[in-house]
């Protein structure tokens, strides 16, 4: 069966610090794999996914992230963060083929200080 | 058009009450999921339904009855809740694409509350 982690539970950085939250995923195939991010009383937007290919890949907002195959990691980056970047981040992995579940890691609440 | 919209976007209903949440998507998307999500943690799977079959039902209780009534429409019947269902509920929809894989797009929610 396929699970996400993330290790981050609550991390709290100031305006304009670098961000790097983890997401681990346990799954034997291949997989697509994406980040949501929520805002405070808002639905889930995507903010960007790996489908094959590069494994950095861009999203929106000036956020990224890396597929490292090795390690069954995608993790999220941010080089400077705003205020506005304050939400509850998810992870979440598909299997490519077969079964349609889209599973999502534990979150990881970010707040941004002024 | 990239959207799955979803009514009512809150509801109130007491526990021996009779209700539905319904879910639309134009996408063509072929499968369609039921989440549950409490506040500050993450969307719980409750149905998979796979080309208008139910394919995964994650031992949902029986208070909860999804419907498929054809492929661009989702339902979540809901009877004899309890105040612990009180949660936002979210419908999504994907689709497998050559060389982009799947990708869940996700409705706004249905904040139900039960009293």
């Amino acid at each position: 069966a396929q699970s996400v982690s993330q290790h981050n539970h609550h991390v709290i950085l100031s305006e304009a610090a670098s961000l790097e939250l983890g997401c681990n995923y346990s799954y034997g195939g291949t997989v697509n794999l994406f980040w949501y991010v929520q805002y405070p009383g808002q639905h889930l937007q995507l903010l960007l996914k790996y489908f094959s290919g590069d494994p950095l890949v861009k999203g929106i907002k000036g956020f990224e992230a890396e597929f490292i195959k090795s390690k069954f990691s995608f993790n999220l980056r941010k080089p400077s963060v705003q205020w506005s970047d304050t939400a509850e981040y998810f992870c979440a992995v598909i299997s490519n083929f077969g079964n349609e579940k889209l599973t999502f890691g534990t979150g990881t609440r970010l707040t941004i200080i002024p | 058009d990239t959207e799955v919209t979803q009514t009512p976007k809150h509801l109130v209903m007491g526990m021996t009450n009779k209700k539905s949440l319904k879910c639309e998507q134009h996408m063509g998307h072929r499968a369609m999921y039921w989440y549950k999500q409490k506040a500050k943690k993450p969307p719980e799977l409750m149905f998979v339904y796979s080309y208008e079959k139910l394919s995964i039902n994650e031992s949902v209780p029986s208070r909860f009855s999804p419907e498929c009534p054809n492929s661009s429409l989702l339902n979540l019947h809901l009877h004899a809740l309890q105040p612990e269902d009180s949660a936002l509920y979210l419908c999504a929809s994907s689709q497998e694409k050559r060389r982009q894989g799947r990708e869940a797009f996700f409705g706004q929610g249905t904040r139900l509350t039960v009293v």
